[in-house]
């Protein structure tokens, strides 16, 4: 069975801190995909990244960075300089391999709840 | 924007009463989904679809049926509305299975009383 933990309910932080939103996830599946989502105030999910297992790099886009460790299961996402309009919940997400029973299904963390203040 | 909507984006219904939600997308993606949010519990999804008339159960289905007669619809019914299906309906669309990107939906708020 997949598993996607969030351990973090809620994080608020000042602008223009750093923060970091952990993911810890549970797959028996030897390739699989790793997935962060944002849904601000508006309620709409926005995909943010997506991440193959086998390549362990750590991206960055913009303000955005992930860390990927298949070592310790886990996909950390990473806000640098936080702006107010980054308040919203972030969603890990995983699914299987092309054509396998679990690529047909998205399993979600619960979710953390980022609140940015000035 | 990938062409997705949902229909209604609000209802209030009562317990026992049968209620259909609509999907519609205008992206011609094979994969259709239907997933509910509540607090929580993050996402968890419910029914989906890998073609016309080919659908299969997720982890949460008790209670709701789904149907795709056409590729740009995809409708949810709750046969009997109880109250612990208040909740947030997501449908979702992929051109492939779910570890490609997948583009959702706005949104429907269902409310059993």
């Amino acid at each position: 069975a997949q598993k996607v933990t969030q351990a973090q309910t809620e994080i608020s932080v000042v602008e223009k801190e750093d923060v970091t939103l952990d993911c810890v996830y549970e797959t028996r599946d030897t390739t699989y995909y790793l997935f962060w989502y944002k849904q601000p105030p508006s309620g709409e999910l926005v995909f943010l990244i997506r991440r193959n297992s086998f390549d362990e790099q750590n991206e960055i886009s913009g303000r955005y960075s992930w860390n990927f460790q298949k070592s310790t299961s886990s996909f950390n996402f990473t806000i640098t300089a936080s702006q107010v309009v980054d308040s919203a919940v972030y969603f890990c997400a995983l699914s299987g391999f092309p054509y396998t029973g679990t690529a047909s299904k998205l399993t979600f963390g619960t979710g953390t709840r980022l609140q940015v203040t000035l | 924007d990938a062409g997705i909507t949902q229909s209604p984006r609000h209802k209030v219904t009562e317990t026992g009463t049968p209620v259909t939600l609509r999907c519609h997308q205008t992206e011609n993606h094979r994969y259709m989904y239907w997933y509910r949010q509540d607090p929580g519990h993050g996402l968890r999804l419910i029914h989906y679809s890998y073609g016309v008339k080919d659908t299969d159960k997720g982890e949460v289905s008790d209670g709701y049926s789904v149907s795709r007669s056409k590729t740009e619809d995809f409708l949810l019914t709750l046969e009997s509305a109880t109250s612990s299906q208040t909740s947030v309906y997501f449908c979702a669309i992929s051109e492939e299975q779910m570890n490609t990107e997948a583009f959702f939906g706005q949104g429907t708020r269902l409310t059993v009383v």
